[in-house]
């Protein structure tokens, strides 16, 4: 029984535009998000989080977005680089929880 | 500025041979965790440790061990390798609980054949 799920094993799209990657959850006592970011023979980055009593927040080129009612989150990205290729973890916990990630979405960004 | 170690990075193993997956990192922190990546998978929580002496259960812990003796390392043991513990297997530290972001290893690439 997935807790988080990525519904989207890959996306792809064109350098300069907007990637959006998206994020539903079922646990409704998650109150903390997390986006991971991973190159192939490499580990996990960190990129952006959340908490559960904003709906928005965003560093430079990366957004993220919480919906609460609908337990959903989105990370959008603009404009989209080819570095920005790797796929995407969402990860999400309740308080002094232990992280749940989903399956991940794979990025492809088009020159 | 390593941050956290992984080694090996790749290792085959025999069914029933045991080894140790080592970990170390260097930025003090408190928490430290094991995860298993199957492919098309997400990572799952194999244990963590929240301080040097304390480990605990995580989501799939059945078939391996570990210990932290020391709040720099957390060593991963695999006993008696099985074919379904073929993995990769990250290795990350926090400073704090889980609203911290946690720093990943480069991964341990495991096959039992």
């Amino acid at each position: 029984d997935q807790q988080v799920k990525q519904n989207s094993p890959s996306l792809s799209v064109q350098e300069g535009r907007i990637s959006i990657l998206n994020c539903d959850y079922t646990n409704s006592m998650f109150d903390y998000f997390l986006w991971y970011k991973k190159y192939p023979a490499e580990g996990p980055t960190f990129l952006i989080s959340i908490s559960s009593i904003k709906d928005k927040n965003e560093d430079g080129r990366f957004t993220v977005f919480l919906n609460k009612s609908a337990k959903h989150l989105s990370l959008h990205i603009v404009p989209s680089q080819p570095g920005d290729s790797a796929v995407y973890f969402c990860a999400a916990s309740e308080l002094r929880g232990n992280l749940i990630f989903g399956k991940g979405t794979k990025l492809s960004v088009k020159p | 500025n390593a941050g956290v170690t992984q080694t090996p990075k790749f290792r085959i193993l025999k069914i029933g041979q045991s080894m140790t997956l080592q970990c170390t990192q260097d930025m003090n922190h408190n928490y430290m965790y094991w995860y298993r990546q199957d492919p098309g998978m997400g990572l799952k929580l194999i244990y963590y440790s929240v301080g040097a002496g304390i480990t605990d259960k995580g989501e799939v812990p059945n078939g391996y061990n570990v210990s932290r003796s020391t709040t720099e390392d957390f060593p991963l043991r695999l006993e008696l390798a099985a074919p379904s513990q073929t993995s990769v297997y990250f290795c990350a530290s926090s400073y704090g609980a889980s609203n911290q972001p946690q720093h990943f290893g480069d991964g341990t690439r495991l096959s039992i054949l």
